[in-house]
């Protein structure tokens, strides 16, 4: 069964950093593409970020760019997303997903920026 | 970047009736590799989104055969033959030619 977990969400002041992870089993994560969606409080789907198989390309929303970073650890099944200088927009609900058409989604992990 | 917009953004339906939702690219979503990555995603109150079509018209595994997609090029359409209570929730329409968007969201409520 294919199964995707997040986690490092919190609660953090405006300027700070999270780091977030995705563990994924039940499939061979190494063979992937994944990315990153946010899903701010009562409002819709909003990419963030994606990662090929290999971990040699990335991408960014505009919004995210040079603030946030995608990376990935193939021998531990695990995808990341670094934060740094969070924002009160960047509040949200964060969810990893499988492949290039999303296909598996994680339960999510909210991230709160607030003082 | 690709813009998606849904119509109708909510859609009140009797249950045991049709329901239908459109979705417009701004721009073709025919990928380099011929395919036409356009999907559909259900998001239940309270739970993640989860794939329902891909390609136009595949149907994810598990999903009922009362959902189906259909249309090419810029236009496309999700229904639902006979909406049962399960289906309450938003409905979004998701492109992955490039990159990944989404549409705004259709709240599908019963009446």
């Amino acid at each position: 069964e294919v199964q995707l977990v997040e986690s490092g969400g919190g609660l953090v002041q405006p300027g700070g950093s999270l780091r977030l992870s995705c563990a994924a089993s039940g499939f061979t994560f190494s063979s992937y593409w994944m990315h990153w969606v946010r899903q701010a409080p009562g409002k819709g789907l909003v990419w963030v970020s994606r990662i090929n198989s290999d971990g040699s390309s990335t991408s960014y929303a505009d919004s995210v760019k040079g603030r946030f970073t995608i990376s990935r650890d193939n021998a531990k099944n695990t995808l990341y997303l670094q934060m740094n200088s969070l924002r009160a927009e960047d509040t949200a609900v964060y969810y990893c997903a499988r492949g290039g058409q999303a296909g598996y989604w994680g339960q999510g992990t909210l991230v709160t920026v607030s003082s | 970047d690709i813009v998606m917009t849904q119509t109708p953004l909510s859609s009140p339906v009797t249950l045991g009736q049709p329901a239908s939702i459109s979705c417009r690219s701004s721009q073709s979503l025919v990928h380099s590799d011929g395919n036409t990555y356009l999907s559909w995603l259900q998001q239940r109150p309270g739970q993640p989104p989860r794939l329902l079509i891909y390609k136009i018209s595949n149907r994810f595994s598990g999903v009922p055969d009362r959902f189906s997609g259909s249309g090419a090029g810029t236009d496309f359409t999700l229904k639902i033959s006979r909406v049962e209570a399960e289906d309450v929730g938003v409905y979004y329409c998701m492109q992955a030619t490039q990159f990944l968007t989404f549409g705004q969201g259709t709240r599908l409520e019963i009446k």
